[in-house]
Parts: structure tokens; sequence; C-alpha cells
């Protein structure tokens, strides 16, 4: 799988967008790109995925660019509940079994 | 739905005493399996399954064993517990296990807090 880099931390300001960034540059054509954060102390949560597309739920968008070697994470109104690791994924057929979790990046939103 | 439930959230251990984690999933999800959580290192999978009598190794399966005898429950067993499998334990559950297909999203469960002294 390829590998994924982020930066340590983040911070933004309540009700204000939140913008993840992610370096996956070795991805392949069958790769897709996934989103989980972890809150303090409790279990991972997905958040969305996508292959080259840009995607949108409830949640967050994701916007992978055109040469698929990085792509954002966005929460559009960011809230204090939001403060978690947000975790970068590259999953492709080789990893159906696992979900490789890196370091993430700490996103604290402040009041 | 409850989810994905795991028992207990802590535990502590004494080397070379044996416990059993459970995981509970009420969402029929085929696949499930359980990773290991240590400070700096992110999560590990240590066994994980892709149905009922289907188990299969992780990264780091040594010290545990699995079964998984119905759909709905896995749990994680420690043979003879060491200081080194002190961690946090999380399970984990998803429809699918194909990469990118529908239901692929896990589901993960609060964790157990393990101590073992």
């Amino acid at each position: 799988d390829a590998k994924t880099t982020q930066p340590t931390s983040m911070d933004c300001a309540e009700g204000r967008a939140a913008n993840l960034p992610c370096n996956h540059s070795t991805i392949s054509g069958n790769e897709y790109v996934y989103w989980y954060r972890q809150i303090h102390s409790q279990g991972p949560q997905y958040i969305i995925h996508g292959l080259k597309n840009n995607e949108t739920n409830e949640m967050a968008s994701l916007i992978i660019t055109e040469d698929r070697k990085s792509s954002t994470l966005i929460l559009p109104h960011a809230t204090l509940r939001d403060t978690a690791v947000y975790y970068c994924i590259v999953r492709g057929l080789g990893s159906n079994y696992k979900l490789t979790f890196g370091k993430g990046t700490l996103l604290t939103v402040n009041p | 739905n409850a989810g994905v439930t795991q028992t207990p959230k802590f535990q502590v251990l004494k080397t070379g005493q044996s416990m059993t984690l459970q995981c509970a999933q009420d969402m029929n999800h085929e696949y499930m399996s359980w990773y290991r959580q240590d400070p700096g290192m992110g999560l590990r999978l240590i066994h994980y399954s892709v149905g009922a009598g289907i188990t299969d190794q992780g990264e780091v399966p040594n010290g545990y064993n699995v079964s998984r005898s119905t759909t709905e429950d896995f749990p994680l067993r420690l043979l003879s517990a060491a200081p080194s499998q002190t961690s946090v334990y999380f399970c984990a559950s998803s429809y699918s296990w194909l990469a990118g297909g529908p239901g692929n999203e896990q589901f993960f469960g609060p964790g157990t807090r393990l101590t073992v002294l």
C-alpha cells in the first residue's frame, strides 16, 4: 500500500472550515483514500473514502487531486467535538483485510 | 443497534495469567478484526475473520488466539499475558472486506484497556 504523509497537528477556529491535507504520492490506480478519526480514548470512526472523484457525505468532503497524489479532507463547519486525530489511509486490493494507521493529524478546534 | 461492543472496558492482569476479551456486533457483519494501539505506534492488526469459522493472522498475532463460531462474536484470547501486551485493544467489524466496495467502512468498538503487571 502507498504510504501517506500528514502534518502532525493543526488548529482551527470553531465554525470555520478545517482542511486536512494528506500526501500519497505513490498511490496506485486501484487504491482508495480513506479517512478515519479518533476522538480521545474512543475507537476510530470512519469518515469518508474515495478513488478519484470528489466525495461528500454528512460529515465531510474529500477532495482528491487529478493526479491522485494528494487529497484534502474538509470539515465545513468545525465544532469543538471535531477535535481528534485524523488518519488518512490508502487502501487497495492488497490490504482488503486491514487498515494501516499512521500517526495522523491532531486537529484541535479552538473556541 | 448497539453496534460493536467490547468487554471489559478495563482489565489488570498479572504476568502469566490468561483471559478473553469479548467482542460482539449486531449488524450482521461478515468481517471482524482485532487491533491493538500502543502510544506512538498507531493501530496494528492482530487477527481477523472474514466469516464464521474463518480466521487469519494479522501483523502481530503472537500471544493471541481467536475463534469465530458465530457471525456476532469474535473473542480474543491472551494465552499467557506479558507486560508487552499492555495496550488498548479495539475490535472492528464491517459488512464487506473488499477495499472500496460498498459496506467496507469499519465500525470500531470502544476499546479494552489492558494492563499486564
